[in-house]
C-alpha cells in the first residue's frame, strides 16, 4: 500500500514568486496535515484539512494557504515568498476526524528553496 | 497549552549499548504522545504512540517508551543500538481539544559508534 506521497521533491523559487507543493495522502485517509521544518525552528503546524475543510491552521501568515480536493488529496500554496520559507514541507494524513484517537503518517517532504 | 521537552539535543552511543532519549511533557489534557524517527532528508516514520491505554509502549525497531504521570515523562528506550538507528528523534504531545495540531519537541540526534 503505498504511503503519504508528496511532489516535487525540490523546489527552487526566486524571492516574492508562488510556490505549490501537492500531497496525496495514503488511501482512505480523509484528513491531512502540512506542516514547515525550517533551520532553527523545528516543526511547526501550518494547516489541518479533514473531509474537504480547512479545520485549524498554525501560526503562519494568510500567504500560506491550501486546499483539499474532493479525493482528499491537498495542495499547499505559498505566496509572495521570501528568503525564511526555504523549508522542508512535510505533509501528513490520517483517517477522518483529525489526529486523536488516529495514527498520523508523514510524507518524504517537499524541500522549497527560495533564492 | 501542550508542550514537549526533550532534554538532550544529541546523544551518542556505543552499538550494541542501551539508548535513552529523555522527553518531559506538558499538557492541559489527557495527552497522546509520540515518538518519531527522521533519516537524514526523509520524512518522519512513527516509532510509537501512547493513548492513556498500557503505560510501557512497545514500538518497532525494538524501542519502547513509558508513560510516567508523576514525573510528566515520556522517555525512549532501545536495550541495544544498530548503527542504522543513527537519525533524529522528536517527541511530540497531542491531546483533545487541540484541534488536531502535534506539537513537536526539538528533536534529539542519535549518534551510534562502533
Amino acid at each position: 500500500e503505498a504511503g503519504v506521497t508528496q511532489s516535487p521533491t525540490h523546489l527552487i523559487k526566486t524571492r516574492g514568486q508562488q510556490a505549490t507543493l501537492r500531497c496525496s495522502p495514503i488511501s482512505g485517509h480523509t484528513s491531512v496535515y502540512w506542516y514547515q521544518q525550517a533551520l532553527g525552528l523545528g516543526l511547526q503546524f501550518l494547516l489541518w484539512y479533514d473531509e474537504g475543510e480547512e479545520r485549524n491552521r498554525g501560526n503562519f501568515p494568510p500567504r500560506f494557504s491550501g486546499r483539499q480536493f474532493p479525493n482528499y488529496s491537498s495542495e499547499l500554496n505559498v505566496n509572495a515568498l521570501e528568503l525564511e520559507d526555504s523549508a522542508l514541507y512535510l505533509c501528513a494524513s490520517s483517517l477522518a476526524g483529525g489526529i486523536f484517537g488516529n495514527t498520523i503518517y508523514f510524507g518524504e517532504g517537499s524541500w522549497l528553496t527560495v533564492v | 497549552a501542550q508542550s514537549v521537552t526533550q532534554l538532550d539535543s544529541h546523544v551518542s552511543v556505543s552499538e550494541g549499548t542501551p539508548v535513552l532519549l529523555r522527553c518531559n511533557y506538558s499538557s492541559s489534557y489527557s495527552p497522546s504522545l509520540f515518538w518519531y524517527v527522521q533519516h537524514p532528508n526523509k520524512g518522519l516514520q512513527l516509532l510509537l504512540k501512547y493513548t492513556s491505554a498500557a503505560t510501557l509502549v512497545k514500538g518497532i525497531n525494538g524501542f519502547e517508551a513509558e508513560f510516567k504521570k508523576s514525573e510528566t515523562s515520556f522517555h525512549l528506550t532501545k536495550p541495544s543500538a544498530h548503527m542504522s538507528d543513527a537519525a533524529e528523534y522528536f517527541c511530540v504531545v497531542s491531546g483533545a481539544g487541540t484541534a488536531s495540531k502535534l506539537t513537536f519537541g526539538t528533536g534529539t540526534r542519535l549518534q551510534v559508534t562502533l
